[in-house]
């Protein structure tokens, strides 16, 4: 039972254009969320979240956008560059006794190419 | 900034073994946990610590301990190494601020390889 999906298992872009990697959620307890980045041989660098309370979050070339009555969160990349290639994980917890939880999906790899 | 270590970057073992894995970090944080990440398959937790001396299962536990005898220190203990433990070992920490949400910290992992 998957309660954070990312559909697509790689994704390939041209640099300078638009990356937009897509999240999927079941369990509607979840009230935050997460990005993560990984490079091969690299443990998981935190990128960008966003709460529940917020339908968008900036920072930089990075934008999360949450649509939670479709259960949906996208991860916008603007411009795409070479480095931004790597596995892109989406990531949730909810509120209540075990929050402090995360659900992974199983990520997207990220193909920028110049 | 949020500092997470782990022992070795790379380890072979042989079957049967008992493997440790080290996780220190060192921003105070309360929790502490232990994923193995496998191709295809994501992050799975395998086991979390929320205070010192407590843990709880995460959602692969079967043949894993933990111990955390001090708060910045997390040990995964592999008590008979077997082939299908070959795996990606990612150590992480978070604060636990409640309910405002919450960001966990990786280390570099552990590549563990049993023959």
């Amino acid at each position: 039972d998957q309660q954070v999906k990312q559909n697509s298992p790689s994704l390939s872009v041209q640099e300078g254009r638009i990356s937009i990697l897509n999240c999927d959620y079941t369990n509607s307890m979840f009230d935050y969320f997460l990005w993560y980045k990984k490079y091969p041989a690299e443990g998981p660098t935190f990128l960008i979240s966003i709460s529940s309370i917020k339908d968008k979050n900036e920072d930089g070339r990075f934008t999360v956008f949450l649509n939670k009555s479709a259960k949906h969160l996208s991860l916008h990349i603007v411009p795409s560059q070479p480095g931004d290639s790597a596995v892109y994980f989406c990531a949730a917890s909810g509120s209540g006794g075990s929050n402090y939880k995360l659900t992974f999906g199983k990520g997207t790899l990220l193909t920028v190419n110049p | 900034d949020v500092k997470v270590t782990q022992s070795s970057r790379y380890l072979v073992k042989r079957t049967g073994e008992k493997v440790f894995l080290e996780c220190v970090q060192d921003m105070d944080h309360e929790n502490m946990f232990w994923y193995r990440q496998d191709p295809g398959l994501g992050l799975r937790l395998i086991y979390f610590s929320y205070d010192v001396k407590m843990k709880e299962k995460g959602d692969i536990p079967e043949g894993y301990s933990v111990s955390r005898e001090k708060k910045e220190r997390f040990s995964l203990i592999l008590e008979s190494a077997s082939t299908n433990q070959t795996s990606m070992y990612l150590c992480a920490s978070s604060h636990n601020p409640g309910l405002a949400g919450d960001t966990q910290y990786f280390g570099p992992g552990t590549r563990l390889t049993v023959l």
